[in-house]
């Protein structure tokens, strides 16, 4: 069964640290996406990054970067330098290439970060 | 490009009323609009997929005579909420794809809308 896992509820970090936000997913499938969204506090879904499962090259993408590791079904996304604006609950999700209409998302994890 | 907008944004009904909320993709023909539903603190659970033209997919647990979709044109999806009772308070986010290839493959979602049931 499709299932995506963020076993990290909430964390709290001070401005200008790096954070990690793991991510473990659960698929059947040989081909699939992975997703990462941020959502801040007035709701709307903000799309941070889309990985085929066949890319497994880390991103970069400023101070986000993002680490698939297929050996171990993760989809990781890490922060450097945390801003205050960077708090948000940041969802990870996956859909399957042949079912795309399905999202699978995970529980999510509220980021803060504190001045 | 590839914006999606929902209204109203907020919503507050009286329990056993009915509440329509609309999903509008903006700048793209939407073939396929999904409903997911968010408690507070939770994930987005998928509700429904609709095709414009045909009858709204649910998923298990769903009800479709409470959460009336209507997809009658590409770039319009309504969800109706149906005898709304204070259980039914939650945030309602619609998405759209536009395609089956490309970058409106992508699933577009939006901005969310908050219905609080009295």
């Amino acid at each position: 069964a499709q299932k995506v896992t963020q076993a990290q509820t909430e964390i709290s970090v001070v401005e200008k640290e790096d954070v990690t936000l793991d991510c473990v997913y659960e698929t059947r499938d040989t081909t699939y996406y992975l997703f990462w969204y941020k959502q801040p506090p007035s709701g709307e879904l903000v799309f941070l990054i889309r990985r085929n499962s066949f890319d497994e090259q880390n991103e970069i993408s400023g101070r986000y970067s993002w680490n698939f590791q297929k050996s171990t079904s993760s989809f990781n996304f890490t922060i450097t330098a945390s801003q205050v604006v960077d708090s948000a609950v940041y969802f990870c999700a996956l859909s399957e290439k042949y079912n795309f209409n399905k999202f699978y998302f995970g529980s999510g994890t509220k980021l803060n970060v504190k001045p | 490009g590839a914006v999606v907008s929902q209204h109203p944004s907020r919503v507050i009904c009286k329990s056993g009323t009915s509440v329509k909320i609309e999903c509008r993709s903006l700048d793209f023909q939407a073939t396929t609009m999904f409903w997911y539903r968010q408690f507070p603190k939770k994930s987005l659970m998928l509700m429904a997929t609709s095709n414009e033209g045909s009858k709204a997919t649910y998923e298990q647990g769903v009800e479709k005579d409470k959460f009336l979709i209507n997809h009658a044109s590409l770039t319009l999806s309504t969800l109706t909420v149906t005898s709304a009772h204070p259980e039914d308070s939650s945030f309602y986010i619609c998405s759209a794809r536009g395609g089956t290839s490309g970058t409106l493959n992508e699933q577009y979602f939006g901005p969310g809308t908050r219905l609080t049931v009295t």
